[in-house]
């Protein structure tokens, strides 16, 4: 079954650096693109950007464009997601999100919690 | 970017009774192909997202069938027949017609 296990969060202070992890599993990774989405606390679901299974493009919600950058290793089954420069608003459950074939967010990760405070 | 705008944003229940969730889009959701990208998620408290419903009305493997969407265009709705004590939760609508970006709506909180 598909599995998605996101790691690397935990507090950071303004204007540093994390990068996040989501491993895969159960399905072949190297066929399907993948999202982060993000929740801050007790609000809902934002985009926050998308690439392509071979990693050959890549989209970024406004809010992040310049200060985060998705990518993945397909040898590794692994979808990382660097985040610089990082802000409280930034402040956020990320989750990770497989593309299917022709539609999205088909299968979710647990989360991981990222908290930017001083 | 697209808005969604759902109705209403809580939603008081009583169990076995029929509940409806409207989410309406500033743009029509009709693709090029023909397809309407509209999906329905449910976030049970503590949980992660899980899709109920793609492309307006395709009930995902393993969803009830007491859930059902249907519209067209810019007028979407997700029905639950009879509600039950698991479906309590946040509802989401989600396009992925005209992206980037994606878009959600704001969510609506079911509660018995």
């Amino acid at each position: 079954q598909v599995q998605l296990v996101e790691s690397g969060g935990g507090v950071v202070q303004p204007g540093r650096s994390l990068r996040l992890s989501c491993a895969a599993s159960g399905f072949t990774f190297s066929s399907y693109g993948m999202h982060w989405v993000r929740q801050a606390p007790g609000k809902g679901l934002e985009w926050v950007a998308l690439i392509l299974n071979d990693g050959s493009n890549k989209w970024y919600a406004d809010s992040v464009k310049g200060r985060f950058t998705i990518s993945r290793d397909n040898s590794k089954n692994t979808l990382y997601l660097q985040m610089n420069s990082l802000r409280a608003e930034d402040t956020a459950v990320y989750y990770c999100a497989k593309r299917d074939l022709t539609t999205e967010f088909d299968y979710w990760g647990q989360g991981t919690l990222v908290t930017v405070s001083s | 970017d697209v808005v969604l705008t759902q109705s209403p944003l809580s939603l008081p229940v009583t169990l076995g009774q029929p509940a409806s969730i409207s989410c309406r889009s500033s743009h029509s959701l009709v693709y090029s192909d023909g397809d309407t990208y509209l999906s329905w998620f449910q976030q049970r408290p503590g949980e992660s997202p899980r899709r109920l419903i793609n492309k307006v009305s395709n009930r995902e493997s393993g969803v009830p069938d007491r859930f059902s969407g249907s519209g067209s265009g810019t007028d979407f709705t997700l029905k639950i027949s009879r509600v039950e004590a698991e479906d309590v939760g946040v509802y989401y609508c989600m396009q992925g017609t005209h992206w980037p970006p994606y878009t959600f709506g704001q969510g609506t909180k079911l509660e018995i």
